[in-house]
């Protein structure tokens, strides 16, 4: 089946520092990437959508000079978390559309703590 | 407005027992997709059943059933014989449209345990 990675899995920060989190089809071409947050004991939000080699559209609530993509490739997005705060402390899942076959994965999580 | 209801924040079953989990949806798109994900502890979202509006039969998928009732807009999952692995969040989601690049809205989710 296709595989999804997410690098790294866990990361502890000090507030105020920059957080890259990547996001790897690993099979497949993913033409387009959904990142989504999900706070302790609540259900996934969706963040942002963005389609390979176009800016993310950001939804309502969240914003685009903190959470920063980039969808420069069919299997790799990145996710910067910029100037991180306690609040900012979540967890962070990608998913991918395969192009191909039209089918949405996820990937495992990146579970982010601002301290 | 919620586009994604699910009631039942926590269920309690008896292992080897049926258990359904709620989930009502609200669109007026008349193309649409229901989907069921299991995540364990460790985080990873799982899919487990997908229900198109146009099929005009639940979908199946081994223990797990859906029983949708399109004029209540309702979507329950339905699994049969539980077991202990069965234990997590289940997450009810819907897409709007044909189109997979259409967003995934997921309800608040329900937590099953599953009692030996």
């Amino acid at each position: 089946g296709a595989v999804v990675s997410q690098h790294p899995s866990r990361v502890i920060c000090k507030s105020g520092t920059s957080v890259k989190i990547e996001c790897r089809s690993l099979d497949f071409q993913a033409t387009t990437m959904f990142w989504y947050r999900q706070f302790p004991k609540q259900s996934l939000m969706l963040m942002a959508t963005s389609n390979e080699g176009s800016k993310a559209t950001y939804e309502q609530g969240v914003e685009k000079d903190k959470f920063l993509i980039n969808h420069a490739s069919l299997t790799l997005s990145t996710l910067t978390v910029t100037s991180a705060h306690p609040e900012d402390s979540s967890f962070y899942i990608c998913s991918p559309i395969d192009g191909g076959t039209d089918t949405q994965y996820f990937g495992p999580g990146t579970r982010l703590t601002v301290l | 407005a919620q586009k994604i209801t699910q009631t039942q924040p926590g269920m309690f079953v008896q292992e080897k027992e049926a258990v359904t989990l709620d989930c009502t949806y609200d669109t007026s798109d008349p193309s649409y997709g229901l989907f069921w994900y299991k995540q364990p502890s460790s985080g990873e979202m799982i899919f487990l059943i997908y229900q198109g509006s146009y099929d005009q039969q639940n979908a199946t998928e081994g223990r797990y059933s859906l029983n949708f009732q399109k004029a209540r807009k309702s979507a329950n999952l339905v699994i049969s014989a539980s077991q202990l692995g069965d234990s997590a969040m289940y997450f009810c989601a819907m897409r709007e449209g044909k189109d997979s690049s259409y967003k995934l809205i997921f309800g608040s989710g329900t937590r099953l345990l599953v009692r030996p």
